[in-house]
């Protein structure tokens, strides 16, 4: 079975500086997607950045950006430049290939101070 | 298209009785997750549908939670006896056919918090 491991249940960044938060995730599959989301206070889920396993590239969307370690089974989010409203809950999560089941972490609260 | 609607957005209820949570998915998605959001345990997938039919149910935590797609614009959740500790927040999200690099992501609704005293 499929699992997502969110080893740090709080970080906190400085805005403007840089943070990156862990996952990883344990498959015998050898295509998947991997995704990072966002929650705010508000409860709303907003997909930060996808990456599909095949690909070596390393995904970025703006700020955002991961880096993807298919061996190691790992994927951490970095987030340059924070600002204020990073803050938020982030999930790490994993879609299968063969199943489309979508399994999500146990989350990271980011705190960005001013 | 409104995004995934669900119903209601809080839910007090006492010990013992019936709740029934509701998920209206994006229309044309053709997949459709419940989820249980607790602080201990993050996003639990509980069940998820392929046009309507349930694929896999392994997450659903007893025999209490029961789950149904009548259609494919409607789904429900429903716990009977309901108790405490299934006080969480409750999450639907749907989600296209995959077609290759295209429709991976999955779109969720605002949540349903329950709250069982």
């Amino acid at each position: 079975a499929q699992t997502v491991t969110q080893s740090q249940p709080e970080m906190s960044v400085q805005e403007a500086e840089t943070v990156t938060l862990s996952c990883t995730y344990d498959t015998s599959e050898s295509d998947y997607y991997l995704f990072w989301y966002k929650q705010p206070p508000s409860r709303q889920m907003i997909l930060v950045i996808r990456q599909e396993a095949y690909k070596q590239q390393n995904a970025t969307e703006n700020r955002f950006s991961v880096n993807f370690q298919k061996a190691a089974k790992s994927f951490s989010l970095k987030i340059s430049d924070s600002q204020l409203g990073d803050a938020a809950m982030y999930f790490c999560a994993f879609r299968s290939y063969n199943t489309d089941k979508l399994i999500f972490g146990t989350g990271t609260r980011l705190q960005v101070f001013p | 298209d409104a995004g995934v609607i669900q119903s209601p957005r809080h839910e007090v209820t006492e010990m013992g009785q019936e709740v029934t949570l509701r998920c209206k998915p994006i229309s044309g998605h053709d997949y459709l997750f419940w989820y249980r959001q607790t602080m201990m345990r993050g996003l639990e997938l509980l069940i998820y549908f392929n046009n309507n039919v349930p694929i896999d149910d392994s997450g659903m935590p007893e025999d209490r939670f029961s789950a149904k797609m009548p259609n494919a614009s409607f789904s429900t959740l429903k716990i009977q006896p309901s108790e405490p500790r299934d006080s969480a927040v409750y999450f639907c999200a749907s989600s296209f056919l995959r077609t290759g690099e295209e429709n991976t992501e999955a779109f969720f609704g605002q949540g349903t918090r329950l709250t069982v005293v």
